[in-house]
């Protein structure tokens, strides 16, 4: 059990410029969650997969926002057309169990600087 | 919709001191409640759980007691140390309303000096 990775560990990036994060969860957790952080806030829900459905997003995830989880192990979340206000530490959680206790294990994150 | 309210920080004790931070949620129906500490530089880590009302949640000498009347969950601690400085965040998952998405609170940062 490696925990969740995140890469890359930063991100900065000019105004308008493509950006895409990867997310490898832990293995053989079948549920795996994207969230974003801003300084002094906690974790916004994105999306959330469990295997490689897609079953929920946030209505934060605009059109400029995809995530995928092509074969059920990792994930990547790319943002479009960057804008200053998509500046934010990029999370991404996962888990295996069911039931209202679930417990979420969540990586480093990926720092993105859009300037 | 579902919510979380924790107190403002920074929370700045000696060490040794009591620790409270306030919790308290919205929801719709019977959320299981959850504590998750964030050390510098690390990923968000789950510290204590409760998944029904009375329960207690305890870990690391945390505790946290699930309140319905007063829908809180306030975390606690009898004697701090400077390795308890992070960031504590506050969740609810309340599958009531269909989702299973948990919701944190903006979190709360302890500071403890020696």
């Amino acid at each position: 059990d490696t925990g969740v990775s995140q890469n890359p560990r930063h991100k900065i990036t000019k105004r308008g410029q493509n950006v895409t994060f990867r997310c490898d969860p832990i293995s053989e957790h079948n549920r795996l969650y994207w969230y974003r952080q801003t300084l002094g806030q906690g974790p916004e829900f994105l999306t959330y997969f469990q295997n490689e459905a897609q079953l929920e997003k946030s209505r934060l995830l605009s059109d400029r926002f995809s995530a995928e989880r092509p074969k059920g192990s990792f994930s990547t979340l790319e943002i479009q057309r960057t804008e200053q206000g998509d500046s934010a530490m990029y999370l991404c959680a996962s888990s295996s169990e069911q039931g209202s206790g679930e417990k979420l294990f969540f990586g480093s994150g990926t720092q993105l600087s859009v300037l | 919709g579902n919510s979380v309210t924790q107190m403002e920080g920074p929370v700045t004790l000696s060490e040794e001191a009591f620790l409270t931070i306030n919790c308290t949620y919205t929801a719709t129906g019977y959320p299981s409640l959850f504590w998750y500490v964030q050390y510098p530089g690390e990923g968000l880590q789950l510290l204590l759980k409760a998944t029904k009302a009375d329960d207690k949640g305890s870990n690391k000498g945390f505790e946290a007691t699930y309140r319905k009347e007063t829908t809180s969950f306030h975390l606690e601690k009898g004697s701090v140390q400077v390795s308890d400085s992070a960031v504590y965040f506050c969740a609810l998952r309340d599958p009531s309303g269909g989702s299973y998405i948990p919701t944190f609170g903006r979190g709360t940062s302890l500071i403890v000096h020696p």
